[in-house]
């Protein structure tokens, strides 16, 4: 599968505790973003790379930080979880930096907090 | 700041009926908008972007500036179209996508 790919699909873990998620982009794709989506909202931004760069930030906590390796991939760590951190977390990529608008999803990490 | 709104977090309308989702946004610039997908199981993908002004699966969407709005419609519903749409605006420097918190759409047979 050459679409964008994250791990783990689910993670259980408890208030307190940090964790990563993973992100690989389409092969090709120099553009990542992160996403946020809690109970009842939409897709919140959180922030994008391009080439390794951040390029862009928004709604995204100081506990939480990301990158983008030299291969691309990107991973988002959230540290000092709280019970509202529970949310589905999108990777998407897109070939350059705000090209055509089209965003390829990943699958989703399910991050629950108890 | 950039706002998209989307007014109905359902819509259910039977197969064959036209149907319309409810898109507005807020962007003191010029925008560009999208509509992108979720069918189940499936991952979010886009559907349509007001600048080809394409028809994709009977969907059509058109940019109304007065109306701040980008509704998007299909003359006749079909069971296959069930699915969460969200609608999106492209702003900021880095041109990410600010997204509408979606509607879940139902054709009923």
């Amino acid at each position: 599968d050459s679409g964008v790919t994250q791990t783990p699909k689910h993670l259980i873990t408890a208030t307190g505790q940090r964790v990563t998620l993973r992100c690989s982009p389409r092969s090709g794709d120099l553009s990542v973003y992160w996403y946020q989506q809690s109970l009842d909202q939409g897709l919140q931004f959180l922030i994008q790379y391009y080439n390794g760069e951040e390029r862009a930030k928004g709604n995204i906590l100081e506990r939480f930080s990301a990158q983008q390796f030299p291969d691309l991939h990107s991973e988002l760590n959230l540290s000092s979880l709280e019970l509202g951190d529970s949310a589905l977390y999108f990777c998407a990529s897109e070939k350059g930096g705000g090209g055509t608008g089209e965003l390829f999803f990943g699958e989703g990490s399910r991050l629950t907090v108890l | 700041a950039q706002r998209v709104t989307q007014p109905e977090k359902l819509l259910s309308v039977f197969k064959g009926a036209p149907v319309e989702l409810k898109c507005n946004y807020s962007y003191s610039g010029s925008p560009e908008l999208f509509w992108y997908v979720q069918y189940s199981r499936q991952r979010l993908q886009l559907l349509l972007r007001h600048i080809s002004r394409e028809s994709i699966k009977g969907f059509t969407a058109d940019l109304n500036k007065g109306e701040t709005s980008f509704h998007l419609k299909k003359p006749f519903a079909q069971e296959e179209d069930s699915a969460m749409y969200y609608c999106a605006l492209r702003s900021g420097s880095a041109r990410q996508l600010t997204f509408g918190s979606g509607t879940q759409l139902t054709v009923l047979p």
